[in-house]
């Protein structure tokens, strides 16, 4: 079965930016969405966007200035990239596969990853 | 925006009741764009429910998901121990492409 796993840097400064890998197992990354998603510490789940192997991106307008998706289909990896970084960025970060088959959702999801801003 | 607004905030219950969560969305969205996960802490979200009513692979069967529209629902028919989490929907629209409700608090009473 599919299994997707984050890693990056836990903790990251101010102005800085975020760089996230998610390592899909088990099954092909071509043919569907791949897609990140965030939750600060005791709130809500915010989408931040998916790419598609052909390389069709899209993302959350109030992100989309500062995020890039991109996916490596020879190492079976996806990675997001935020820039220009605030306090307001620290949460947890999750990859997750996007189906889109009677309806639209995620699954499955890694376990998610902590990112933490401290200058 | 589609805003999908969860009540209530916290659902205090005993095991065993049933559990009635409520997602209503700011416009109406088809009933095949509307899941529903579950999170419990220090975990990722689980999904349990998509296409309004569909459960997901291994979901068990006290769990059901039904709505039109504006108002959709997520029933627990008799809830287990391991059913007291975090319970969010999901809909797919219009830009932002996908949006989560605030969540709903299942806690035991």
């Amino acid at each position: 079965q599919v299994q997707l796993q984050e890693s990056g840097p836990g903790l990251v400064k101010p102005s800085e930016t975020l760089s996230l890998t998610c390592t899909v197992s088990g099954g092909p990354i071509d043919t569907f969405f791949w897609t990140w998603i965030r939750q600060p510490p005791g709130k809500g789940l915010e989408w931040i966007g998916f790419i598609h192997d052909s390389g069709m991106t899209d993302y959350n307008p109030s992100l989309k200035s500062r995020v890039t998706i991109s996916v490596d289909t020879s190492k079976n990896q996806f990675s997001l990239r935020l820039t220009s970084l605030t306090a307001a960025d620290t949460a947890g970060y999750y990859c997750a596969r996007e189906v889109a088959k009677v309806g639209y959702r995620f699954d499955p999801w890694g376990h998610g990853t902590l990112v933490t801003l401290a200058s | 925006e589609i805003v999908l607004t969860q009540s209530p905030g916290t659902l205090s219950l005993s095991p065993g009741e049933r559990a009635t969560l409520s997602c209503r969305a700011s416009q109406s969205i088809s009933t095949f764009y509307l899941a529903w996960y579950q999170q419990k802490p220090g975990q990722a979200p689980r999904l349990l429910i998509y296409g309004t009513s569909t459960r997901a692979t291994g979901i068990p069967g006290r769990f059901s998901g039904s709505g039109s529209g504006t108002d959709f629902s997520l029933t627990i028919s008799g809830l287990e121990p391991e059913d007291f989490a975090v319970y969010y929907c999901q809909q797919y629209g219009a830009s932002p492409r996908f949006t989560f409700g605030g969540g709903t608090k299942v806690e035991i009473k």
